[in-house]
């Protein structure tokens, strides 16, 4: 079954660098997403990303962060300039644009499944 | 202020035995409510996705329930299995903002043999 895959799998970096977090999503996905989640708290969304551009974002998404598809097959996170609060694990998601569902009923966008890699440990000293 | 709650926080079951999961959603508009599997050290698994018109939905031995009326669902476990112990986690979409998930702080459930 496609995944999605992320790298690398941790990260260790002092406060005041740059680091870039790479996904590659599932092939025919569309739409991108970068979530996060602290140590012991929930996920929370960071950036969602279609056509070419940003769809949405959260207040934690503040101008340190910036996403990229470089090319047809990477989805990138950059933190310009990391600080201590950004250590975290980092979730990659995709999704399709559409679903089909039970009874080939079509599902939209909204519907369907967001499929996550299995994270990038970002550790800020 | 959109939130998903999520009770109880953790619970132990004897392998083989049943278990039901409790989600309260505050996220409005609702646009559709999720069931994730998160294992340690991996990402979040979709086990079933339902919209405002669904009352339930089946995946093997998970079964979820969503009330949107009283926006309230509830995730079952039947014959549970030592490697159903993960982290389960209920997410919400708003309609307005359907890429925004908002997720629970999710249950920790513990299958024992």
């Amino acid at each position: 079954e496609p995944e999605v895959t992320q790298t690398p799998s941790h990260q260790v970096t002092q406060m005041g660098q740059e680091v870039i977090l790479r996904c590659v999503p599932i092939s025919n996905h569309l739409y991108f997403y970068w979530y996060r989640q602290i140590l012991g708290q929930k996920v929370e969304f960071l950036v969602s990303f279609y056509n070419n551009e940003i769809s949405e974002k959260s207040e934690i998404f503040d101008d340190q962060f910036s996403v990229e598809r470089p090319d047809g097959s990477n989805f990138t996170l950059k933190i310009r300039s990391t600080k201590l609060e950004d250590s975290a694990m980092y979730f990659c998601a995709s999704s399709e644009a559409e679903t089909i569902g039970e009874g080939g009923v079509t599902f939209a966008v909204q519907n369907s499944p967001l499929h996550f890699g299995n994270g990038t440990r970002l550790t800020v000293t | 202020k959109n939130q998903v709650e999520q009770s109880p926080q953790s619970l132990i079951i004897l392998e083989g035995k049943n278990c039901t999961l409790q989600c309260n959603y505050t996220v409005s508009p609702f646009s559709n409510l999720r069931w994730y599997k998160q294992d340690t050290g991996r990402g979040p698994v979709s086990l079933t996705i339902m919209t405002f018109s669904e009352n339930t939905k089946s995946n093997g031995r998970y079964t979820a329930t969503l009330d949107a009326d009283t926006k309230q669902s509830s995730l079952h476990i039947t014959a549970s299995q030592l490697s159903d112990s993960a982290s389960y986690i209920c997410v919400v979409s708003a309609d307005d903002s359907w890429g925004k998930l908002q997720f629970g702080a999710g249950t920790q459930v513990v299958v024992t043999p």
